[in-house]
């Protein structure tokens, strides 16, 4: 049983270009949910999606967007890149939206 | 709005000794709280939850926690650390009286376990 994946590991981005990042969750697992973990800082909680719909949303502009697909999995778009979004990109996924979260091995962003 | 804190940075053991990792939480209602640890250059992998019932909940590779609800406080513990446990750890705590709310994190406590 494959657990959280993640595309691609690594990234390194310019300012001001667009990014796309990938997720597919736990099997039997409907809600992800992505996270943006800066050095030395705790995930920080971007939004959420379960039945392909943004259901929770955390402190972040609307350069960070995303899509569910009907398969459960996930996209995380980040527009117009600054400096300060250099990070790791996790995404978690759990079924439903109480239920424990697990976690990708995330993606490295750097913008450059 | 919920919280959690994690008051120390690193916590440094000796091999074979016992470990407490603290962990201290900030929520309007009764507290849903996780910890997960995160090796180097990995996501984070779930070690155990508190929801309900009894206070004391043992979860993966011989960690445990207790809850301590007067003291809003969810101390992560282990009886005999090993070096392969260093690592970071982190508390996080969901309000589930407050609707769909996110899991809240904590900085994170850099674990250090000496041979």
């Amino acid at each position: 049983d494959a657990g959280v994946t993640q595309s691609p590991t690594h990234l390194i981005k310019t300012r001001g270009q667009q990014v796309t990042l990938r997720c597919s969750p736990k099997s039997g697992h409907d809600t992800v949910s992505w996270y943006q973990q800066a050095l030395g800082q705790g995930p920080q909680f971007i939004f959420q999606y379960y039945e392909e719909e943004e259901r929770q949303r955390g402190n972040f502009p609307d350069r960070f967007s995303g899509h569910q697909f009907p398969n459960y999995s996930s996209e995380l778009n980040v527009n117009a890149l600054l400096l300060g979004d250099s990070a790791l990109y996790l995404c978690a996924s759990s079924f439903e939206v109480f239920h424990e979260q697990f976690f990708g091995p995330g993606t490295r962003l750097t913008v450059l | 709005a919920q919280s959690v804190a994690q008051p120390e940075d690193q916590v440094n053991v000796a091999e074979g000794n016992p470990l407490t990792v603290k962990c201290t939480y900030s929520v309007s209602g009764n507290p849903y709280l996780f910890w997960y640890v995160q090796y180097p250059n990995r996501g984070l992998q779930f070690l155990l939850k508190y929801i309900t019932g009894d206070n004391l909940v043992k979860g993966s590779y011989g960690f445990e926690a207790e809850f301590n609800k007067s003291q809003t406080s969810f101390h992560l513990k282990k009886p005999s650390a090993l070096v392969s446990d260093s690592a970071l750890y982190f508390c996080a705590v969901r309000d589930p009286n407050s609707g769909n709310t996110p899991l809240v994190f904590g900085k994170g406590t850099r674990l250090s376990v000496i041979a």
